[in-house]
This record gives structure tokens, C-alpha cells and sequence, in this order.
């Protein structure tokens, strides 16, 4: 079956940390640029990360760099996001979505989201 | 950076044609895509590289892309339909690229 699965959500407290995971099942990963979006409550959708099919180029949003790191393991078919010094402003939930490298720009499927709170 | 314009909200009647704008700069020289998010659920593609409909996706569903707006029109519209509608294009400039989204319509029918 493919799918992206999300998982790590969690309450954390204001400058904590969190590590999302998203595994990856029914096609080939190490074919696929991966991102990470956001959506706060009530909110529209927010890109915060993007990783190459290789991990070889990465982008943040400005919002987030500095103070979030994309990984990926092709070998483990999973893609990662540390959260450092959380704001109560990083408060959402957390796609991940992939972009086939054939054909690209296009997010063409997202996982259900994982739910993170910043809050005290 | 770079910005892309929905109007928060659309309505129109079961049967009838819907209009979803999404404007920005010169976004016509861009590849527009468009998601559609039910309550609750992750966003869905429903049209990529400005017109085109990914399979599964009824041909009520086409979009356009030309000078600064891209347009998502949705014939005979359904209540099935109601959702928030975002469009997205990659912007690059010389030492950055990355996504952006506009605000997001919501549909209401």
C-alpha cells in the first residue's frame, strides 16, 4: 500500500525539542524528494522543509532554519524532522509529502499529519 | 518573497460552475498546482502543472494559469466538493528555493 506514515507528535514544552519520523511503505523512496509542511489550528497550509532524493540538497523556510534539521534514510525507507527551541508559534500539525523526481514541484501525496503542541 | 492571493471564501449553488483564483506576480511563467483539504483530512492533489488532473480526479476539475492568476474552475459543482482549496508554486530566487502556498479558499456550497 502507498503511504506516508507520520509519527513523534506531542506536547512539548516552550524551547524543547521533538523528533517527527514518516515512514514511507509501496514505492521506491530514494525516488522521491520529500518535504515537510505545517498547519497551525485553523490555519492555511506552510512549507518548512524540503530534502533531494540523494539528502545531498535541503531547504528551510525561513520561519524554521536554524532551528529545525531534515534527514532521510533510504536504506530505512523513513524521513525525519528535529524540532529545536519550539515556540508556541510552532504549534500544528506536520505533513510529510512527497514529490516524484520525474515529475517534480508537485506535491502528489501527503501522510495524515502528526500533531505537535508547544505549550507550558 | 514571493506571494500568492486567494479569496478566503467562495460560494456558489449545487449544478453551478466555481471559480477559485490564486494571484501573484507574473505567476503565469509558473507551474501552479492545487490541492483540496476536507475537514480533517491531509491535502489531496487535485490539479498539477496548471491544468492537468491527476487520475482519479473528475474532469469537472480543470485549472489555467496566464499573466498573474491561475484559476481552478469546478463544474457543476457538488455538496461533495466542500472543501478549502490552496493553491502552491516553487519560487526561486538566486540563493533560496522553496514552496509557497496561498491563503487557501474555502468552498462553500
Amino acid at each position: 500500500q502507498v503511504q506516508l506514515v507520520e509519527s513523534g507528535g506531542d506536547l512539548v514544552q516552550p524551547g524543547g525539542s521533538l523528533r517527527l519520523s514518516c515512514a514511507v511503505s509501496g514505492f521506491s523512496f530514494s525516488d522521491y524528494y520529500m518535504s515537510w509542511i505545517r498547519q497551525a489550528p485553523g490555519r492555511g497550509l506552510e512549507w518548512i522543509s524540503y530534502i533531494s532524493n540523494s539528502g545531498s540538497t535541503i531547504y528551510y523556510a525561513d520561519s524554521v532554519k536554524g532551528r529545525f534539521t531534515i534527514s532521510r534514510d533510504n536504506a530505512w525507507n523513513s524521513l525525519y524532522l528535529q524540532l529545536n527551541s519550539l515556540r508556541a508559534e510552532d504549534t500544528a500539525i506536520y505533513y510529510c509529502a512527497r514529490e516524484s523526481t520525474s515529475s517534480p514541484d508537485v506535491f502528489d501525496l501527503w501522510g495524515q499529519g502528526t500533531l505537535v503542541s508547544v505549550s507550558s | 518573497s514571493y506571494v500568492l492571493t486567494q479569496p478566503p471564501s467562495v460560494s456558489v449553488a449545487p449544478g453551478k460552475t466555481a471559480r477559485l483564483t490564486c494571484g501573484g506576480d507574473n505567476i503565469g511563467s509558473k507551474s501552479v498546482h492545487w490541492y483540496q483539504q476536507k475537514p480533517g483530512q491531509a491535502p489531496m492533489l487535485v490539479i498539477h502543472y496548471n491544468s492537468d488532473r491527476p487520475s482519479g480526479i473528475p474532469e469537472r476539475f480543470s485549472g489555467s494559469n496566464s499573466g498573474n492568476m491561475a484559476t481552478l474552475t469546478i463544474t457543476r459543482v457538488e455538496a461533495g466538493d466542500e472543501a478549502d482549496f490552496y493553491c502552491q508554486v516553487w519560487h526561486n530566487t538566486n540563493d533560496h528555493r522553496g514552496v509557497v502556498f496561498g491563503g487557501g479558499t474555502k468552498l462553500t456550497v
